[in-house]
């Protein structure tokens, strides 16, 4: 059962223009999303978060969406930079019994072209 | 200040072998979670450790896989008989105590069985 969902998984845009990476989520209890971005032989790192209290956050280049009653999230860059060709995770802490769990989607590839 | 390092960051055994894979967290990180990326695949959820709670092991995939963390600070990842679908990068983060807190990954481990 994918609780996060990330349809595209890959996306090409130019340089200058606006990406768009877009998150599905099912479950009605996630209250916090984040957002890592990954290059190749390196661990994710965190990028931008939202609550659920929020529909929207934005930091620089960087604006996340949140939609509660779509159950949908997307990470909007603009304008888009080579530099930002990475992979990008969106991701939710899930609380159990005193514990977090971190559910990812499946991550979608981003490619700016020059 | 230095960040979550992991090691090997490349492991090549045979199958059937027994293999460790090492995280060291960030000091004064409370939380550790260990997580594998398989090919195409996004990130799975493994095993996490808080202070001194009992880890909470639900992903683990199979008995075969189990995880220590001594004394609060470094973890290690145990594979036993290690089988061809284990090839995978394994993933290591820490945070500072849990929770919603943004995670700080290891450059990951890339594990290949033959």
């Amino acid at each position: 059962d994918q609780q996060v969902k990330q349809n595209s998984p890959s996306l090409s845009v130019q340089e200058g223009r606006i990406s768009i990476l877009n998150c599905d989520y099912t479950n009605s209890m996630f209250d916090y999303f984040l957002w890592y971005k990954k290059y190749p032989a390196e661990g994710p790192t965190f990028l931008i978060s939202i609550s659920s209290i929020k529909d929207k956050n934005e930091d620089g280049r960087f604006t996340v969406f949140l939609n509660k009653s779509a159950k949908h999230l997307s990470l909007h860059i603009v304008p888009s930079q080579p530099g930002d060709s990475a992979v990008y995770f969106c991701a939710a802490p899930v609380k159990g019994s005193g514990t977090y769990k971190y559910i990812f989607g499946t991550g979608t590839r981003l490619k700016v072209l020059a | 200040g230095a960040g979550v390092s992991q090691s090997p960051s490349n492991k090549v055994t045979e199958k059937g072998k027994d293999v460790e894979l090492r995280c060291d967290p960030i000091s004064g990180h409370t939380a550790l979670y260990w997580y594998r990326q398989s090919l195409g695949q996004g990130l799975e959820f493994l095993i996490y450790f808080q202070g001194n709670s009992a880890p909470d092991k639900s992903g683990l995939p199979s008995d075969r896989f189990s995880a220590e963390r001594t004394g609060g600070s470094v973890s290690t990842l145990t594979i036993q008989r290690t089988q061809q679908e284990d090839s995978a990068v394994y993933l290591c983060a820490s945070s500072f105590r849990g929770g919603g807190n943004e995670q700080f990954f290891g450059p990951g481990t890339r594990l290949t069985v033959l």
